[in-house]
């Protein structure tokens, strides 16, 4: 067990939808990154907030956002859903932001299944 | 451009055999960490080792070990007397910018049977 917990494990809605993925990092922790993993591009970096600030971005559709709240937990809120946007969407924290060395842990998954 | 190669797709073993797992990376930085992790069948990704570009003395860890080489870019990783709780896909990863984000390798899915 990371630390990270992941909310809902399963997901499964239609095309069109709107869904919000939720993560709690280990305590601690400040930064959250979400990533996406599907059979065709494999495991994908989409953002990383630290302390509530956005601090990079990856390859994250205009459709998909996120936020970290004061209480460190954050979202990632998918919306006009295509069914293309089916994967496995991780969260992970770690410590700090840039200039450390520290790892990402990983939380267990939402799978998301777009019909 | 900083990524990760891992060109084996699958590899098949019977139990007790040992395996390798190669990774092979590129990047710009004179300065870096590699990662490797293990996604088991049941989906979680689990941190497994992190090396930085000082230490390419080998890492052992139990059955586990890392063979870190900067004159080939690669890292690769040994398993000796594979279990099949061994069974699962292993991504070798590189951080960027600073550990804002991390860049995966296509994986490598290791089946140990019985």
């Amino acid at each position: 067990d990371s630390g990270v917990t992941q909310t809902p494990k399963h997901l499964i809605t239609a095309t069109g939808q709107r869904v919000t993925l939720r993560c709690s990092p280990r305590s601690g922790d400040l930064s959250v990154y979400w990533y996406q993993q599907s059979l065709d591009q494999g495991l994908q970096f989409l953002i990383h907030y630290y302390n509530g600030e956005e601090r990079a971005k990856g390859n994250i559709l205009e459709r998909f956002s996120a936020q970290q709240f004061p209480d460190l937990h954050s979202e990632l809120n998918l919306s006009s859903l295509e069914l293309g946007d089916s994967a496995l969407y991780f969260c992970a924290s770690s410590l700090q932001t840039s200039g450390g060395a520290d790892t990402q842990y990983f939380g267990p998954g939402t799978r998301l299944t777009v019909l | 451009a900083q990524k990760v190669t891992q060109a084996q797709t699958e590899i098949s073993v019977v139990e007790k055999e040992d395996v390798t797992l190669d990774c092979v990376y590129e990047t710009r930085d004179t300065t870096y960490y590699l990662f490797w992790y293990k996604q088991p069948p049941s989906g979680e990704l689990v941190f497994l080792i992190r090396r930085n570009s000082f230490d390419e003395q080998n890492e052992i860890s139990g059955r586990y070990s890392w063979n870190f080489q900067k004159s080939t870019s690669s890292f690769n990783f040994t398993i000796t007397a594979s279990q099949v709780v061994d069974s699962a896909v292993y991504f070798c990863a590189l951080p960027l910018y600073g550990f804002q984000k991390l860049v995966f390798g296509t994986g490598t899915r290791l089946l140990v049977s019985p």
